[in-house]
């Protein structure tokens, strides 16, 4: 089966810096997503790591370090707009394994 | 402009009703996954497809049935609905290249009284 583990909340300050870590334990393991949902709306796709290391794209980061079965999402100059739930998946052949998601609030 | 559309937002059943959810892709793509997202839970893979006619049980196929007669269309049937099948339903569709990244459709919330 598969097993992925991540925060329910997290709070953070405009412009702040936040990090949100993903632990998992999947067989047949090809990558990791990382997907932004807003409330009431679908996920949309922020990041996909296959190899060891940080992926930078504007303001969002993304980690992973397979022998660890560790990722995280790193999201920089915090704004209020980036306040939605962050969801970890693994990618295993056709399929995606989701993490419950961490619910990210930002605050004036 | 990728898109995945699904044919109700909003939906309200009574128990025991046949349900019937629809969900459409214009990408061409070759997989398509029904998905239902509860508090605290995150998103559970009901079923999925990665051809016409063929389907295959994710995570929780239990009460469910699906039905893809034509590549572009993906239908998730509750035979005899539920209260514990109230939720967000999600389609998404892939492709086969590289990341197989996955896109949504807007989801439905059901409402199984």
């Amino acid at each position: 089966g598969q097993n992925i583990d991540q925060p329910t909340e997290m709070t953070a300050t405009e412009g702040a810096i936040v990090q949100i870590n993903c632990t998992y334990q999947t067989s047949g393991f090809n990558g990791l997503f990382w997907y932004q949902q807003h409330a009431g709306e679908a996920p949309t796709f922020l990041s996909y790591n296959v190899l060891d290391g940080l992926e930078e794209k504007g303001r969002f980061s993304s980690f992973l370090s397979r022998s660890k079965g560790y990722s995280y999402l790193l999201l920089k100059e915090l704004q209020m707009k980036d306040s939605a739930s962050y969801l970890c998946a693994s990618h295993n052949d056709y399929k995606l394994s989701f993490g419950a998601g961490t619910t990210v609030t930002v605050r004036a | 402009d990728v898109k995945v559309t699904q044919s109700s937002r909003y939906l309200v059943k009574r128990t025991g009703e046949k349900v019937f959810l629809e969900c459409v892709q214009d990408m061409d793509h070759e997989n398509m996954f029904w998905y239902r997202q509860d508090p605290g839970l995150g998103l559970r893979l009901i079923y999925f497809s990665y051809d016409v006619k063929m389907k295959e049980k994710g995570d929780i196929p239990e009460g469910y049935s699906v039905s893809r007669e034509k590549k572009e269309r993906f239908s998730l049937i509750l035979e005899s609905a539920s209260t514990n099948q109230t939720s967000m339903y999600l389609c998404a569709s892939s492709d086969n290249s590289g990341a197989n990244e996955q896109f949504f459709g807007p989801g439905t919330r059901l409402t199984v009284l």
